[in-house]
């Protein structure tokens, strides 16, 4: 099984409200990512977890706040987000973050709109 | 850097025609070598990856692609297109210098299918 789940499949949030997103893996990988992605671009990084510790912060704005409670969940605390930030929100998972070739697996994404 | 190059934006080719998406990549060291396939509004799904070995690596769907080091290329192929297989294609390198492995996306090329 090579699944990343993501809820919620679509999220739309005023300015000023704070929500979060969620993204699970049970392929025991201890690599999580987080990438925003724009209408016909491709992915870009935005956060890396290996082994549930913060080991990349693509200079990304503190409204987006990451958090990793285990080595199966990852979760996006958004908060005061501008409309440019509406996009899509994927979610990727490697057996590990360094010292190796692995693939990541993405999930389906959730589609954020900031209004 | 490395970088990726994806060079044509949008190709167009008729069902059971043969195709080949063209990438080219920049890469110091042995290049880790990814195409993913993203249908509208969804996550990237893994088709193939190069890491070593055979050059012509099989993935799923009946894609395939070539590692040619000489021309620094990673195009891939199908022999017969099936209009499900409208979608963004995005090569992919890993960087493997550091201590975090990071994906480097080329832009993407989209594939219509013509009936």
């Amino acid at each position: 099984d090579t699944e990343v789940t993501q809820t919620p499949k679509h999220l739309v949030m005023g300015m000023t409200n704070k929500k979060s997103l969620k993204c699970e893996q049970h392929m025991g990988h201890r690599a999580m990512y987080w990438y925003k992605q724009k209408a016909k671009k491709p992915p870009e990084l935005m956060f890396v977890y290996s082994y549930e510790k913060l080991s990349i912060n693509e200079s990304v704005p503190s409204r987006f706040s990451p958090e990793c409670p285990n080595s199966s969940l990852l979760n996006l605390h958004l908060h005061a987000l501008q409309p440019e930030d509406s996009a899509l929100y994927l979610c990727a998972s490697s057996q590990e973050a360094a010292g190796g070739a692995y693939e990541q697996y993405f999930g389906p994404g959730t589609r954020l709109t900031v209004t | 850097a490395q970088s990726v190059t994806q060079p044509d934006i949008h190709i167009t080719v008729s069902e059971g025609a043969s195709l080949e998406l063209r990438c080219n990549y920049s890469y110091g060291a042995t290049p880790y070598l990814f195409w993913y396939v993203q249908s509208p509004g969804q996550g990237l799904q893994l088709l193939l990856k190069y890491f070593s070995g055979d050059t012509l690596v099989q993935g799923i769907k009946g894609f395939e692609a070539e590692f040619k080091r000489s021309q620094s290329s990673f195009n891939l192929r199908k022999p017969s297109v099936h209009w499900s297989d409208a979608a963004e294609y995005f090569c992919a390198v890993l960087n493997s210098g550091g201590s975090n492995y990071k994906l480097t996306f080329g832009k993407g090329t989209l594939l219509t299918v013509n009936p």
